[in-house]
């Protein structure tokens, strides 16, 4: 049973415009969400967290939104560049302590 | 100066053999994670150690063993390989402060 989902296995998009990954999750226990960035051959690095007392947060061209009624958080990466073709997990877990719970990752393929 | 290592980062074995992976990380923290990726691409838990002590086994088989010698460190031993073992294992450690996952690279191992 997947409680993390995301439903877009690939996403293209051209440079410089916006690139929206989206992500549903089912267990209304989590509250603390995050995005991870993997490259091939590498683990997956950090992006960007937002807790449940949240409904945005921003980094640089990154930026998370949280819809808790509807259980769903989405990735806004503007612009977009070509180094940011990757697979982006989003990942989910009850508190900052426990284990990440893991989608099942989108390929965001950014050309120029 | 990498964070969390992994050893060796490929492994070629037979069915039926026994093989290790190590796991090292230099960040300090207290809690240490096993995870596979699948070639349906989900990462999934499979163990979560805190200061040497197991807190997470999820439904893995028991020929899957960590061993926990030291809170840096977090080795994964498999016992009579099958081909449904083929997968990367990825190691992770957590920081307490924000519960970020800190990755290894990866270790690919394939069961011929």
């Amino acid at each position: 049973d997947q409680q993390v989902k995301q439903n877009s296995p690939s996403l293209s998009v051209q440079e410089g415009r916006i690139s929206i990954l989206n992500c549903d999750y089912t267990n209304s226990m989590f509250d603390y969400f995050l995005w991870y960035k993997k490259y091939p051959a590498e683990g997956p690095t950090f992006l960007i967290s937002i807790s449940s007392i949240k409904d945005k947060n921003e980094d640089g061209r990154f930026t998370v939104f949280l819809n808790k009624s509807a259980k769903h958080l989405s990735l806004h990466i503007v612009p977009s560049q070509p180094g940011d073709s990757a697979v982006y997990f989003c990942a989910a877990s009850r508190q900052a302590g426990t284990a990440l719970i893991f989608g099942k990752g989108t390929t965001l393929s950014v050309s120029s | 100066d990498t964070a969390v290592s992994q050893t060796p980062k490929y492994l070629v074995t037979q069915m039926g053999n026994d093989k290790s992976i190590k796991c090292e990380q230099n960040l300090g923290h207290d809690t240490m994670y096993w995870y596979k990726q699948d070639s349906k691409k989900f990462l999934k838990i499979m163990f979560s150690y805190n200061n040497k002590e197991l807190i997470i086994n999820e439904t893995v088989p028991n020929r899957f063993s960590p061993k926990s010698p030291d809170k840096a460190h977090l080795n994964l031993h498999i016992n009579s390989l099958e081909l449904g073992d083929s997968a990367v294992y990825f190691c992770a450690s957590r920081s307490a402060g924000t519960g970020e996952l800190f990755f290894g690279e990866g270790s690919r191992l394939t069961v011929l």
